[in-house]
């Protein structure tokens, strides 16, 4: 495997359900990140981690949780989500943490449905 | 106002053409600026970086940078069909903790 992957690339589920969404990167990066693109909507950040610390939280409701076990995995856990979740969910990684010159690279999404 | 602005296009381009894109940027603070490419149902790829005003060219792609006006654009030379994609901007904007805000797109299209 190469750059970043994740898994699964699609997903539905109720709302009652509780699933997980898993990123992986193979580029010795030492950032990660899950962003949410919508349908007319820019990207939005929700989670950014440096070197396995959470250092952002952007305001995301708690139904998302995020975990990042070590540098290189990235999961994020889903519980009673609404219709409105429906998106494509990235993860990117970066090989510095946050900062101005720091280039991010992402891998190719799951597309998540909620009914 | 936005933070990161685009015209959404379509952007309509004939084959062979130049395609002129176009960002502008809220925060006078940003230091870099990318250019990724996003194919229809595929994730954003990054093409081009930025950090001083002038020009940077990479193969048929220049990005042309202005931190005086806040505008940073991409022109892709002779365009193919396969460039038929959603162009997206995104600043770091130190106002944002140095943190990547991406603009809305710009879809071009490339007619043969």
């Amino acid at each position: 495997e190469t750059g970043v992957t994740q898994t699964p690339r699609h997903l539905v589920m109720g709302m009652t359900n509780k699933k997980s969404l898993k990123c992986e990167q193979h580029l010795g990066h030492n950032a990660m990140y899950w962003y949410k693109q919508s349908a007319k909507k820019p990207l939005e950040l929700m989670f950014v981690y440096s070197l396995e610390e959470r250092v952002e939280n952007n305001s995301v409701p708690s139904r998302f949780s995020p975990e990042c076990p070590n540098s290189s995995h990235l999961f994020l856990h889903l519980h009673t989500l609404q219709p409105e979740d429906s998106a494509l969910y990235l993860c990117a990684s970066s090989q510095d943490p946050p900062g101005a010159y720091n280039e991010q690279f992402f891998g190719p999404g799951t597309r998540l449905t909620v009914l | 106002q936005k933070e990161v602005e685009q015209n959404s296009g379509p952007l309509s381009v004939p084959e062979g053409a130049i395609a002129s894109l176009n960002c502008t940027y809220s925060d006078r603070g940003s230091q870099s600026f990318f250019w990724y490419r996003q194919y229809s149902g595929k994730s954003p790829e990054l093409i081009m970086s930025i950090y001083s005003n002038g020009d940077k060219e990479d193969g048929r792609f220049t990005a042309q940078l202005n931190k005086a006006s806040q505008y940073v654009s991409l022109l892709i030379r002779d365009s193919q069909p396969s460039d038929s994609a959603t162009y997206l901007c995104a600043v770091n904007a130190e106002a944002a903790g140095n943190k990547l805000t991406f603009g809305g797109g710009t879809r071009v299209l490339v007619k043969p």
